[in-house]
């Protein structure tokens, strides 16, 4: 019940085009989605997160819908470019305190081809 | 700029030769987190500290532990590194509030790969 699932394991988009990744969950506690980007090398990145209040958000190319009722969130990049190729995390987390420990999908690597 | 900081970025180390890396944070976070990220996986959790408390994750092994000594800095030491215990090691802080409260960011630091020989 602690899990998050996320799909695909492995992307590969043209430039310009939108990347999909999808992601579930089972615990219906849980009250903050987060998504990160890493690029090779690096420490994960915030990239855009939600509460399950909202059923989408939306900074720059970046969407985040939400389904409370399906148990799952999605992660949208539009338009996307050669530089957002780097692997991509959702997690989930449920309140404050040490219940506040992220649960991390398994990632997404995102290949945006020129 | 930097919000949450570690040091070293690489660190070389022996089998068997005590390592520490550390962390430092200008957020004023309560809550401090070690993550371990092996290649093409999701981070994994170590344990963490809610302001002083220190919450071992049930599978982390004897080998790995750590020190906050104020509020700023946490410390990651791994007594004995085997060669299983390359990997990333990243450091994140929250502001996380009460138990049953709601939850916040959590933000990473840079990592630093350590490299068992």
């Amino acid at each position: 019940q602690q899990q998050v699932k996320q799909s695909p394991q492995s992307l590969i988009v043209q430039k310009g085009g939108i990347s999909i990744i999808n992601c579930a969950y089972e615990n219906t506690a849980f009250d903050y989605f987060p998504w990160y980007q890493q690029f090779p090398g690096k420490g994960p990145a915030l990239l855009i997160a939600i509460r399950p209040d909202v059923s989408e958000k939306k900074e720059g190319r970046f969407t985040i819908s939400f389904n409370k009722s399906a148990k799952q969130f999605s992660l949208h990049i539009m338009d996307s470019q050669p530089g957002d190729s780097a692997t991509y995390f959702c997690a989930a987390s449920r309140g404050g305190g040490s219940q506040g420990n992220l649960i991390f999908g398994k990632g997404t690597k995102l290949s945006v081809k020129p | 700029d930097a919000m949450v900081i570690q040091n070293p970025r690489y660190q070389v180390t022996q089998f068997g030769k005590p390592v520490t890396l550390s962390c430092s944070q200008t957020l004023n976070h309560n809550v401090m987190y070690w993550y371990q990220q092996k290649s093409s996986q999701a981070p994994k959790l170590l344990f963490h500290y809610y302001d002083k408390d220190f919450n071992n994750e049930a599978d982390t092994p004897d080998n790995f532990q750590s020190r906050r000594p104020n509020t700023s800095f946490c410390f990651l030491d791994i007594r004995s590194p085997g060669l299983g215990d390359a990997a990333m090691y990243l450091c994140a802080t929250s502001r996380a509030g009460l138990a049953g409260g709601i939850s916040y960011e959590q933000y990473f630091g840079p990592g630093t790969r350590l490299t068992v020989t």
